[in-house]
């Protein structure tokens, strides 16, 4: 069965960096568009970036650009969130999600977070 | 802010049937998805596409489109259907982002 699992998360100051590893099996993870989407506190959810199956493409919501790296070892059936200059706003459960190979923008399958704490 | 736009709140009697609506833009070119997230668990996406559910999600779910507003209808709630429920689309902008809306929290009365 499908199985994305985060890791990674924890407390770190404003300005800091953080690397986050989502871990998948169960499927041919080189088939398939991977993004990472985020929910603050009591919020609702904000996706961050996409990777396309072959690491050519990405993209990034303006809230990260410039600071926010995604990318994927496809050898390794994983995925990766750089993140820098992190900010109290960056506070978030963040998750790896599974882009529907045929649904553009469709998330079918889910991790169940990593908590990013920005705080001094 | 969010490009695609739904109601904070609904509320349903047990039994009986609801929608909840999401607006945007990108929506008169891009089929929403639906996901349903209870506390504490990641969202479960429950339709995507024109009207199509995923394995092992209830036929009371269905979802539909007109112009730029999407909708989904459960019908006959049930009461392990509260939770939020978000839609989710590309953007407007050509830029091929994802966007989600700001939620919905059902509520089963």
């Amino acid at each position: 069965q499908v199985q994305l699992v985060e890791s990674g998360g924890g407390l770190v100051k404003p300005g800091g960096s953080l690397r986050l590893s989502c871990a998948a099996s169960g499927f041919t993870f080189s088939d398939y568009y991977m993004s990472w989407i985020r929910q603050a506190p009591g919020k609702g959810l904000e996706w961050v970036s996409y990777i396309s199956s072959s690491s050519s493409y990405t993209n990034y919501a303006d809230s990260v650009k410039g600071r926010f790296t995604i990318s994927r070892d496809n050898a390794k059936n994983s995925l990766y969130l750089q993140m820098n200059s992190l900010r109290a706003e960056d506070t978030a459960v963040y998750y790896c999600a599974r882009e529907a190979v045929d649904i553009v923008a469709t998330f079918d399958y889910w991790g169940q977070g990593t908590l990013v704490t920005v705080s001094s | 802010s969010s490009e695609l736009t739904q109601d904070p709140a609904v509320s349903v009697a047990l039994g009986q049937t609801v929608r909840i609506t999401c607006q945007g833009d990108s929506l008169r070119s891009y089929y929403a998805s639906w996901y349903q997230q209870k506390p504490g668990q990641a969202p479960v996406l429950v339709i995507y596409g024109k009207n199509n559910r995923p394995s092992g999600i209830p036929d009371r779910f269905s979802g539909s489109s007109s112009g730029n507003t999407a909708s989904l209808t459960i019908t006959g709630a049930q009461a392990e259907d509260e939770a939020d429920y978000y839609c989710n689309s590309r953007d407007s902008s050509g830029n091929h982002l994802r966007v989600f809306g700001g939620g919905t929290k059902l509520t089963v009365l």
